[in-house]
């Protein structure tokens, strides 16, 4: 089982208005990912949780805040959103780096599609 | 900086025919390189290479890396309408979870 679960898949939001996507994974991986692909580019990484751990933060505005609850699951809080920040937000997850496992496969979830109005 | 260029970005065939997909790249601590094929939403994994010369094949996809001049290729013969898709290739470098994407090939397969 590869499955990487996000809900909701579709999401309208305001500017004013706070919301939160959600990820969940039941692989045992210790690492989680979010991503942002806008409509004909390569997926974008925003934040990597590695153990629990926020790892890599890609400069991304504090508009976007990320959570990892537990080892499962991974969250991201919308606050205060642009309607350019309006795109596909993937959510992957992969076994360890430090596991010494030669390359890493991320395996992604199907996505939240974002408007904001 | 770390990069990663496919080529062609777009490709229509007929049904039947056979496509080759290149991948070519420049990182630091290269450690492997993934092909993922999107349809709609999420990027499906393929394969993953990490050593030269050596094919990995599933059905009718195959691909192969070679470290020496830095590129890979994704085989897809007899093609059908379901190969339609984008076609994303990553470099893995070593020392972070980073992947660095190309811009994708785009392939039209026609009935």
């Amino acid at each position: 089982d590869t499955e990487v679960t996000q809900t909701p898949k579709h999401l309208v939001m305001g500017m004013t208005n706070k919301k939160s996507l959600k990820c969940e994974q039941h692989m045992g991986h210790r690492a989680m990912y979010w991503y942002k692909q806008k409509a004909k580019k390569p997926p974008e990484l925003m934040f990597v949780y590695s153990y629990e751990k926020l790892s890599i933060n890609e400069s991304v505005p504090s508009r976007f805040s990320p959570e990892c609850p537990n080892s499962s699951l991974l969250n991201l809080h919308l606050h205060a959103l642009q309607p350019e920040d309006s795109a596909l937000y993937l959510c992957a997850s992969s076994q360890d780096q430090e596991a010494g496992v030669r390359g890493n496969i991320q395996y992604f979830g199907a996505g939240t599609r974002l408007s904001v109005l | 900086e770390d990069k990663v260029v496919q080529s062609p970005l777009s490709l229509v065939v007929h049904e039947g025919d056979t496509v080759t997909l290149n991948c070519s790249y420049e990182v630091t601590n290269f450690r492997s390189l993934l092909w993922y094929k999107q349809e709609k939403k999420a990027p499906t994994f393929l394969f993953m290479l990490t050593s030269s010369g050596i094919e990995k094949k599933s059905g009718r996809l195959s691909s192969i890396l070679d470290k020496k001049e830095l590129f890979s290729i994704l085989n897809i013969t007899a093609t059908q309408t379901g190969d339609s898709a984008i076609y994303l290739c990553a470099v893995e470098t070593g020392g972070s979870e980073k992947l660095v994407f190309g811009k994708g090939t785009k392939l039209t397969v026609n009935p």
